[in-house]
């Protein structure tokens, strides 16, 4: 099993663009999450999917969106990308309610926005 | 909202002493889990804690929850080279199916 995968691995945008960052899972959990990762700020929660077809805001939305159309996919979009933004993003998965169980990480995506 | 504070930021430790980290929230815990970050990688599920006043010990890692359920604290003894890494402490208050609130993490840095 691969766990929770990212791509991609790295990515440079200018301020303005837009992208898509894939997080894929192959462990069959209901709940996904997005998290940015910042120096000294530890782990912020953007967006969560409690199960197929659902999406939630978490801590810090704006200027994100997400879309979880397969159970194992949650894709996190950026339409148009700030400096602000530049970060390491997180993936993450879990078996039941993330909060009371083992949240399963992927290995992140640094974006740089210029 | 809720808020998870997390001291010391950075710890710097000769290998073969003790570390300790200190998590503490705003709010009462329905629950408490703790990760590890290595350098340039992904955090890492370390352990839950449920109840008020858990001990919970894995190996050199001794995890604490506190019997009001708002701090916590993880304790390594004798810590290794392959201690090094940034520890976070996650919090969760319940009452919905918001996500866990991450403190900022210590960074354990050992000095052979």
């Amino acid at each position: 099993n691969a766990g929770v995968t990212q791509t991609p691995k790295f990515r440079v945008l200018k301020t303005g663009q837009s992208m898509t960052l894939l997080c894929a899972q192959d462990m069959n959990h209901e709940y996904m999450y997005w998290y940015r990762q910042d120096p000294g700020m530890g782990l912020r929660l953007i967006h969560y999917s409690v199960g197929e077809g659902t999406t939630a805001k978490g801590e810090v939305p704006d200027g994100y969106n997400v879309s979880r159309l397969k159970k194992q996919n949650f894709l996190l979009g950026l339409e148009s990308a700030a400096p602000s933004q530049t970060s390491v993003y997180f993936c993450a998965s879990s078996y039941g309610q993330g909060p009371y169980n083992e949240q399963f990480f992927g290995p992140g995506t640094r974006l740089t926005v210029l | 909202g809720q808020q998870v504070m997390q001291i010391p930021q950075y710890q710097h430790v000769q290998e073969g002493e003790d570390f300790t980290t200190y998590c503490n929230s705003s709010t009462t815990l329905s629950n408490i889990q703790w990760y590890k970050q290595r350098p340039g990688g992904h955090p890492v599920f370390l352990i839950q804690l449920v109840k008020s006043g858990e001990v919970k010990k894995q190996k050199r890692l001794t995890f604490q929850f506190g019997e009001a359920k708002k701090n916590s604290s993880l304790h390594i003894t004798a810590t290794q080279t392959t201690d090094v890494g940034t520890y976070f402490c996650a919090g969760y208050s319940g009452g919905g199916a918001d996500g866990l609130t991450f403190g900022k993490g210590t960074h354990l840095i050992i000095q052979p």
